[in-house]
Parts: C-alpha cells; structure tokens; sequence
C-alpha cells in the first residue's frame, strides 16, 4: 500500500476555500485515492474519491495531476463545522485490497 | 436511521477482565471490518468479513482478541484479559463496495 504525506495541521477562516495536499510518490497504477473526514468521537465519513483528474462531488473536489503522485482535497467555502481531522488513503480497490491505512491525517481548524 | 451502530458506546473495565463489543452494520452490506483508534492517530486496521468469512487480520490482532460474524450480519470482537493499552476507541465500518465504508460511532474502552 503506498504511503501517504500529509500537513499535520492547517488553520483557515470562514468563507475561504481549504486546500490540502496529500503526497504520494508510491502510488501504483490500480490505487485509488480516497479522502476522510473524521470530527471527534465520530467515526471517519467518507468524502470523495478518485483516480485521475478531477473529481467533485456536493461536498468536496479532488484535484489529481498526472502523474499521480500528490492530490488536493478542496473544500470551497469552509465553515466552522468543517474543523475535523481529513485522512488522505491509497489503496488498490479493484482487486479487493479492502485494508485501508490511515496516516496521522490533517487537522484542519477553521476560525471565525 | 440506518447507519451503522456499536454496542456499548462507552465500556469501562479492570485489566485482566474480557470485554465483548457489538457492530450491527448496514443491512445490505456485505463486508464488516473492524478498527481501533488511540487518541492523535488515524485508525488501524484489525480485521475484516466478507459475510461470515473472515478474511483478513492485522498483526495488531493478538491472540486475546477475536471478532466473529456468525451468520453474516452483525459482528463481535471481544478482547479477553485485558490490559490498559487495548484502551482505545474501537471502531467498526461496513461497505456493500470497494468505495466507501461507513463507519459507526465507535466504543470506547478504558482499561483500568
């Protein structure tokens, strides 16, 4: 399973537009990218996933370039309820590589 | 709401006492896995069952823990004789695809 990068922290104020990268220089050609989003004493909720390009969902979009090596989660518009813990996995979905690892994830706090 | 749910939210116990949880996962999926969380750390991987049929387990997994899904439904992972470093929240998700897994709220142990 490739191994994930991410910022351990980011701060940002209501009303901006919250981008986090999450590197990943291992990954292989069938490895999806999924993000998380954990608030605390909460389990993790899925946001969006993706494998190449861009991705958008009523939530979120993830950015992906080419090669595939890092992606962005984008979150428009933040509000103080976005402040959670985002996680950044790879893993091979279509061959049933159901294990998935987290990383230490992003702590991102939103302020007024 | 038919999301997944964990039974007891909160269990507190003496080490060296065996504690069972419960996961009762959405009911048209197939697949049930179970994490365990300490507190600044992504969720680990510990098991997971495709129906009955459990088909992966973590190193984590020692031998004092074991989960089961008897009839492909719900779940149980009971930790015997415990000691206070299974203190943890223990989460349970559940997935009908490779996707997205939905997680249930979780229980947290502490071992006294």
């Amino acid at each position: 399973l490739a191994k994930t990068t991410q910022p351990i922290s980011m701060d940002s104020y209501e009303g901006q537009e919250v981008n986090i990268t999450c590197s990943h220089n291992n990954i292989a050609t069938n490895d999806y990218i999924t993000w998380y989003q954990q608030f605390p004493s909460q389990g993790p909720r899925f946001i969006i996933q993706g494998y190449k390009t861009k991705v958008t969902n009523e939530v979120a979009s993830l950015f992906i370039p080419a090669d595939r090596k890092s992606s962005t989660l984008s979150l428009p518009r933040v509000s103080l309820s976005d402040t959670a813990v985002y996680y950044c996995l790879v893993g091979d979905v279509e061959n049933r590589d159901d294990k998935i690892i987290f990383g230490k994830g992003t702590r991102l706090h939103i302020l007024p | 709401d038919t999301g997944v749910s964990q039974n007891p939210r909160h269990k507190i116990t003496k080490r060296g006492q065996n504690v069972t949880f419960r996961c009762d996962p959405i009911s048209e999926h197939n697949r049930l896995y179970w994490y365990r969380q300490t507190l600044g750390q992504g969720p680990e991987f510990l098991t997971y069952f495709q129906n009955e049929a459990q088909l992966e387990k973590s190193r984590l997994l020692s031998d004092r823990f074991s989960a089961e899904r008897p009839k492909g439904s719900f779940s149980t992972l009971e930790i015997q004789r415990t000691e206070q470093g299974d203190s943890a929240m223990y989460l349970c998700a559940s997935s009908r695809d490779q996707v997205e897994q939905y997680f249930g709220p979780g229980t947290r142990l502490t071992v006294t």
